[in-house]
């Protein structure tokens, strides 16, 4: 069965601060994986896309790696802002067909302080 | 902001009724998924269609069917109210299905059940 973990669920860090989000996949094939930002209540909103072949891409103050021998990802962020409040949320892509299902994890619910 | 649009944004149904919920993708794409989050967990998908057939359904029950139209807007349809419908329902368009290409969320329908 696919699956896709991440870790942790919460994390409270101070504005300012960095902080790295954590997702484990068990999804075959593997076509890509995507982080998204999701603010409570709305639509999420996509921060990065990677195919196999690339194992990092920064969008902004994110940074995410992609290491598919292990099939982990984490998404680090710089110098954190009370808007980045929100969801983040690991998804991969089985590949074509069957409606290019995407496996979606639980997310990882960041809150900043000032 | 997407591009994509829902309508209605929050829908109160009871027990045992239908409902309809409907989404309009980005000009020029002609893939619409449709996706179920409950509070505090991720999306999970329902089906896709692409150019008006049902490209790939995810683990629901027939009472949830949907429709594209022409124009590649789309309709969820759910009959038979459950209370575990109770959720946010989100629809995504792309440009294609399958590959490392975008889905654009929309701002999602908040659906619940009594």
């Amino acid at each position: 069965k696919n699956q896709v973990e991440q870790s942790p669920q919460s994390l409270i860090i101070l504005e300012g601060k960095n902080c790295t989000l954590q997702c484990n996949y068990t999804v075959s094939p593997f076509s890509n994986l995507r982080w998204y930002k999701q603010d409570t209540g709305r639509g999420p909103v996509s921060l990065t896309i990677m195919t196999f072949s690339e194992n990092t891409k920064s969008n902004g103050r994110y940074t995410a790696t992609l290491d598919a021998d292990t099939k982990q990802s984490s998404l680090h962020i710089t110098a954190s802002q009370l808007s980045d409040s929100a969801s983040y949320i690991c998804v991969v892509s089985s590949g074509l067909g069957a409606g290019n299902m995407l496996t979606f994890g639980g997310g990882t619910r960041l809150m900043v302080k000032p | 902001e997407t591009g994509v649009t829902q309508s209605p944004t929050h829908l109160i149904k009871t027990r045992g009724q239908q409902v309809t919920l409907r989404c309009s993708s980005q000009s020029g794409h002609n893939t619409v998924s449709w996706y179920q989050q409950a509070l505090g967990q991720g999306p999970q998908f329902i089906f896709q269609y692409y150019r008006e057939e049902e490209n790939g359904r995810g683990n629901f029950p027939p009472r949830f069917s949907g429709l594209q139209f022409p124009n590649y807007s789309s309709e969820l349809n759910v009959n038979a109210l459950e209370l575990d419908d109770s959720a946010l329902y989100l629809c995504a368009s792309s440009l294609v299905p399958g590959g490392p290409y975008e889905q654009y969320f929309g701002p999602g329908t908040r659906l619940t059940v009594t």
